[in-house]
């Protein structure tokens, strides 16, 4: 199972808003509705943003926002902030019981 | 609040083998599905595998690269799931994370394994 196909780097100025692409096949991220997002500050724990596509964990700020369409998902970060800059990875389910991540993508904060 | 601790991580030759443990507190231990999930030394994040909770079957699932020679045990009495990995490749060199639930919901901080002769 290959990973998922996501940009290697977005960037933003503060305040404006930023979309993350995830592409999968119709055998993962177009099969089901088990997408979840994680951001990644180098040398920390990742942390879990939006699970089952587009829904937010509590104390996740809703600056997070999640879709999908077709084999397609994407996260959206509005109101860019300097604390946003870091590294964001999608995650699929894709059958079997297995899982696999995207290729990440590392945000800039201009 | 949710705690996972790893350890274990270290210094290993090609071939030979590491067994990691992770501790976890703040949650019913034996209700969570656990993973351990690594990332490779500039490479992102990729998952490793997972064992369901008892009343869930207790059932393992391992990705591709490691199926075979890695695998993930618990003892809900302990609080802990260990991640045993036998015939190392220089590939599986990466910090490991544990992993609740799925989505991955509560990530430890990593051990660090490095398998180099």
């Amino acid at each position: 199972q290959s990973a998922l196909t996501q940009p290697a780097s977005v960037s933003g100025s503060p305040g404006q808003s930023i979309t993350i692409s995830c592409t999968g096949t119709s055998s993962d991220v177009g099969s089901n509705n088990l997408v979840s997002w994680y951001q990644h500050h180098p040398g920390k724990a990742p942390k879990f943003l939006i699970y089952e596509g587009s829904k937010r964990p509590s104390g996740v700020s809703n600056r997070f926002s999640g879709s999908k369409s077709g084999n397609t998902a994407s996260l959206t970060i509005s109101g860019l902030q300097a604390e946003d800059e870091a590294d964001y990875y999608c995650c699929s389910y894709v059958g079997s019981s297995l899982y696999v991540f995207g290729t990440g993508t590392k945000v800039t904060v201009l | 609040e949710v705690q996972l601790v790893e350890s274990g991580g270290g210094l290993v030759k090609p071939g030979g083998s590491l067994r990691l443990s992770c501790v976890g507190s703040g949650f019913t231990f034996s209700n969570a599905w656990m993973n351990w999930v690594r990332q490779a030394p500039g490479k992102g994040l990729e998952w490793v595998g997972r064992i369901k909770s008892k009343p869930d079957g207790g059932t393992t699932d391992y990705a591709a690269p490691v199926k075979g020679r890695f695998t993930v045990s618990r003892d809900d009495s302990k609080n802990t799931v260990w991640l045993q990995m036998n015939s190392l490749k220089t590939e599986d060199t990466a910090v490991y994370y544990c992993v609740t639930g799925l989505p991955l919901d509560y990530w430890g901080q990593g051990t660090l394994v490095t398998v180099s002769s």
